[in-house]
């Protein structure tokens, strides 16, 4: 089975200052994609960044990049320059090829919040 | 593009009741699951159809059921409400769904409370 562990029930972070968020993974698959999303206070759920299990760089979108250790099976999202709009939960989620690629698995997120 | 679109936004529904929920996916995505959101429970997978197929299935009884339709419109039905079903139900779609680097593109939600 699958399982997403975000350790962090909430972050602090002032304006312009980076932020790390954790995730740590379990799964058997060989082949699964990790995936981060935000979600603010009106429900949607906003895709940040996307990493698969083959990928040999980590990857960044902007602002935001994934630290993926695959030996340590972390995958954590780095947000640099923080802003007030980052504040919101942020879920670390991943997909495997046991449960046919149709399932995402969700951590339990975690609620950052950026003061001025 | 427009995104996934969910409607209604909110409901309000007594026990014993059924609600229908609908959610249109992005233009010439396939594939459509649900996810049932709680405070409890976290996010959960509800289901996932592809092609009028339902594909994947969690942990949920059979009250909770779903459709697709011929053009990639979904409609996820719960019967016999319990006060446990409320909750934020989530809608997403991609392209084909089975492949590990397609992400899901989510709606805003519709926001079930059962009284």
């Amino acid at each position: 089975a699958q399982k997403i562990t975000q350790t962090q029930p909430g972050m602090f972070v002032q304006e312009k200052e980076a932020v790390t968020l954790d995730c740590t993974y379990d799964t058997s698959d060989q082949s699964y994609g990790l995936f981060w999303y935000k979600q603010p206070s009106s429900g949607e759920m906003i895709f940040l960044i996307y990493q698969g299990s083959y990928d040999e760089q980590n990857a960044t979108e902007g602002r935001y990049s994934l630290n993926f250790q695959k030996a340590r099976k972390s995958a954590n999202l780095v947000i640099s320059a923080s802003q007030l709009g980052d504040s919101a939960m942020y879920f670390c989620a991943m997909r495997g090829v046991n449960t046919g690629f149709q399932k995402l698995v969700f951590g339990t997120g975690t609620r950052l919040l950026v003061s001025p | 593009k427009a995104g996934v679109t969910q409607t209604p936004r909110y409901l309000i529904k007594t026990r014993g009741q059924q609600v229908t929920l609908s959610c249109s996916p992005i233009s010439g995505h396939r594939s459509v699951s649900w996810y049932q959101q709680t405070p409890g429970q976290g996010l959960q997978f509800l289901f996932e159809y592809f092609s009028e197929t339902q594909r994947n299935k969690g942990n949920f009884p059979g009250r909770f059921s779903g459709r697709q339709f011929s053009n990639s419109r979904s409609e996820m039905n719960v019967s016999t409400l319990e006060l446990g079903d409320s909750a934020l139900y989530l809608c997403a779609s991609s392209l084909e769904g089975d492949s590990n680097n397609s992400p899901l593109h989510f709606g805003n939600g519709t926001r079930l409370t059962v009284t």
